[in-house]
């Protein structure tokens, strides 16, 4: 299994400004994803974060607005930038461990942006 | 139509009632996932199956490969079980990331 720290798990944000999330997993794992789930939504997929390299975005969704960091096996960082009020949702990292398709997930972080 | 459809979206229940969740999807899969999610927005994975069927507690979790259908039922309900329940697919190919359902937000009253 593979335990998840994400952070922070909410947060009140002014517009124009940025949020950079952090998701820290106890054991090194294959594949980390970032979702986003608008109020009353399903989860979307934003990107898979890649370890040493740029990440990979779904349609609709653009490294300018949505910069990924992944420095490690076990380290990655999703930052919000330029927020507007549709920025606020919920932003979930997910991992799958080794030689596993097992999912796990974090706490999410609770985004408003006002 | 979206790849997994979820029924109910919403479901009110006395407790000890026998809940059923279903989850429907047009994909050809090689995993489903039954999360649960609680207000604060973290989620929990509760099963993942890729055949049969699997049991944790008062939690079931039964799937139908050639109907594309699955199901999670809830024995003698109780309100803590309060919560959206989400069923989520990893289609077969080179993806990797999971597709979810919209939900299923449950309420079991005292």
């Amino acid at each position: 299994s593979a335990v998840i720290s994400q952070k922070p798990s909410r947060d009140i944000c002014q517009r124009g400004t940025s949020l950079t999330i952090q998701c820290q997993v106890d054991s090194q794992v294959t594949m980390m994803f970032w979702y986003r789930q608008q109020p009353g939504q399903s989860l979307t997929l934003i990107a898979t974060a890649n370890q040493g390299s740029e990440a990979t975005y779904e349609s609709g969704f653009v490294i300018d607005k949505f910069p990924i960091s992944r420095p490690n096996l076990t380290f990655s960082t999703l930052t919000v930038s330029n927020m507007s009020p549709e920025d606020s949702s919920i932003y979930l990292c997910s991992v799958e461990a080794w030689a596993s398709t097992e999912a796990f997930f974090g706490q999410g972080t609770r985004l408003t942006v006002v | 139509k979206n790849e997994v459809e979820q029924s109910p979206q919403n479901l009110t229940a006395q407790e000890g009632e026998f809940i059923t969740i279903n989850c429907s999807y047009s994909v050809g899969i090689s995993a489903l996932h039954w999360l649960q999610q609680h207000p604060g927005g973290g989620i929990v994975s509760l099963f993942m199956l890729s055949s049969g069927k699997k049991k944790h507690g008062r939690l079931i979790a039964t799937i139908n490969i050639q109907e594309k259908h699955s199901s999670l039922h809830i024995t003698a309900s109780h309100p803590r079980d309060s919560a959206v329940y989400i069923c989520a697919v990893r289609s077969t190919g080179s993806a990797r990331q999971l597709t979810f359902g919209s939900g299923t937000q449950l309420t079991v009253l005292p």
